[in-house]
């Protein structure tokens, strides 16, 4: 069983508010990875890291930003929130050993702005 | 580019139907293959892989074989139950090469949802 925890698991605020997801696992991977998912289910990759100190911008452009300070931790910000950002937010992770690339996921952030 | 290409849904099926979804690739050298499944409510987690041709991954009654001449992966199960419905989705791993050094990326398809009705 994966140890991969995201909090909160709803959220739902203003239009402006600020907002941070925490991502945070116990399996000591230093890649993580955050996914965001639309109504039709499709998943979008948009933000990833290779370890402490690396943050890369994934395929879908994302108004929020990341940060890896410690190999566990990856959280996720909305310095001001919009409708548009109303999303399924998953996280991810997996070891560079793994190199079939396999990845143990969180069970998601859902997220809607008024 | 890599792509993966799955069978749009929603699949609706009764209770012991027989399921088959299909999933075709696109990708240079020689990938990983996998299905993931997401519960209602819940991340994905992975259901089974394969990682050379011929392989055959199989989990909870789920099967799919990685089949390199025709470029595709589909996932079948004999007798489906109410508790497997959930999206699922194809994805393959391979390398990608660039300044950053070489890592494996993984590309989902789109998502197929399942509906099994007592």
């Amino acid at each position: 069983e994966a140890d991969i925890y995201q909090t909160p698991r709803y959220l739902v605020i203003g239009t402006g508010k600020k907002i941070t997801l925490e991502c945070s696992q116990t399996m000591g991977h230093d890649k993580m990875y955050w996914y965001q998912q639309d109504p039709g289910m499709e998943l979008h990759l948009i933000h990833y890291s290779y370890g402490v100190n690396s943050t890369e911008k994934g395929d879908l452009s994302s108004e929020s930003t990341v940060s890896r300070i410690r190999t566990e931790h990856f959280p996720l910000t909305l310095e001001s929130a919009r409708p548009s950002h109303t999303s399924q937010y998953l996280c991810a992770s997996s070891h560079r050993d793994r190199v079939t690339g396999e990845l143990f996921f969180g069970e998601g952030s859902r997220l809607t702005v008024l | 580019g890599n792509s993966v290409t799955q069978m749009e849904g929603p699949v609706t099926l009764s209770e012991e139907a027989f399921l088959t979804i299909n999933c075709t690739y696109t990708a240079t050298g020689y990938p990983s293959l996998f299905w993931y499944v997401q519960y209602p409510g819940e991340g994905l987690q992975l259901l089974l892989k394969a990682t050379k041709a011929d392989d055959k991954g199989s989990n909870k009654g789920f099967e799919a074989t990685y089949r390199k001449e025709t470029t595709s992966f589909h996932l079948e199960k004999g007798s489906v139950q109410v508790s497997d419905s959930a999206v699922y989705f194809c994805a393959l791993s391979a390398i990608i090469v660039n300044s950053g050094g070489s890592n494996y990326k993984l590309t989902f398809g789109k998502g197929t949802l399942l509906t099994v009705n007592p």
